[in-house]
């Protein structure tokens, strides 16, 4: 089945402490995307990779980092987590860019306390 | 500042009514718009999209009516029913990302 998987999908720790959020895809797709969600913001873009070792920031990408080593993979790192960190995040996917359609994971709800 | 503007916030409608929702954007080199029905617990996930070298798109009880001289796009569900109640995200392409409206939570009432 083609599926994002994100891991972990809930979260609890404190500000400071180092966490990765997981994402896989198993499409073979060349783009992918992290998103935050925020209630009245909709979703906004942290960073987003266009190939293996291209990635690029998106509209809100302090506190955060990505890597794109393998073209499945794009991992979210939050290397000093602070509380307005806290949001539902999405990891997506799409074939060759942003304005084809992507697949998102089901969502990793962050509470940074 | 790029930009995409949608409304209503939020939309009640009766079950077999017409739920319009709204969207508006600024860049006038926008070329791609699509829309997203996320349930909870869920990711986005693309219902239907246009380019505006076309007015109007339909897919099943969907539609999409683009104006562009107007800058603004809309999303027409027909029938609606329980089951569409879900959160409604229009967008507009720019460069390598997607500018996202702020959401519209659609409920339809039994």
């Amino acid at each position: 089945e083609a599926q994002v998987t994100q891991n972990p999908r809930y979260l609890i720790t404190v500000t400071g402490k180092k966490l990765t959020v997981t994402c896989s895809q198993n499409m073979n797709h060349e783009y992918m995307s992290w998103y935050r969600q925020d209630p009245g913001l909709g979703l906004r873009q942290i960073y987003y990779s266009m190939n293996v070792e291209v990635t690029d920031k998106g509209d809100v990408p302090e506190g955060y980092k990505v890597s794109r080593k393998e073209k499945r993979n794009f991992p979210l790192i939050l290397e000093s987590p602070s509380p307005n960190q806290t949001s539902l995040y999405f990891c997506a996917s799409s074939q060759q860019g942003f304005n084809q359609p992507q697949h998102f994971g089901d969502g990793t709800r962050l509470s940074i306390l | 500042q790029q930009q995409v503007k949608q409304s209503p916030q939020s939309l009640i409608v009766q079950k077999g009514g017409i739920s319009i929702i709204n969207c508006a954007y600024e860049n006038t080199a926008f070329d791609y718009f699509p829309w997203y029905q996320q349930f909870p617990g869920k990711g986005p996930a693309l219902l239907i999209a246009i380019r505006p070298d076309v007015s109007e798109k339909k897919e099943g009880r969907f539609t999409i009516s683009f104006n562009k001289s107007a800058k603004q796009f809309s999303l027409h569900i027909m029938d609606s029913q329980p089951g569409d109640s879900a959160t409604y995200f229009c967008g507009g392409d720019s460069n390598y990302q997607l500018i996202w409206g702020a959401g519209t939570k659609l409920i339809i009432k039994p």
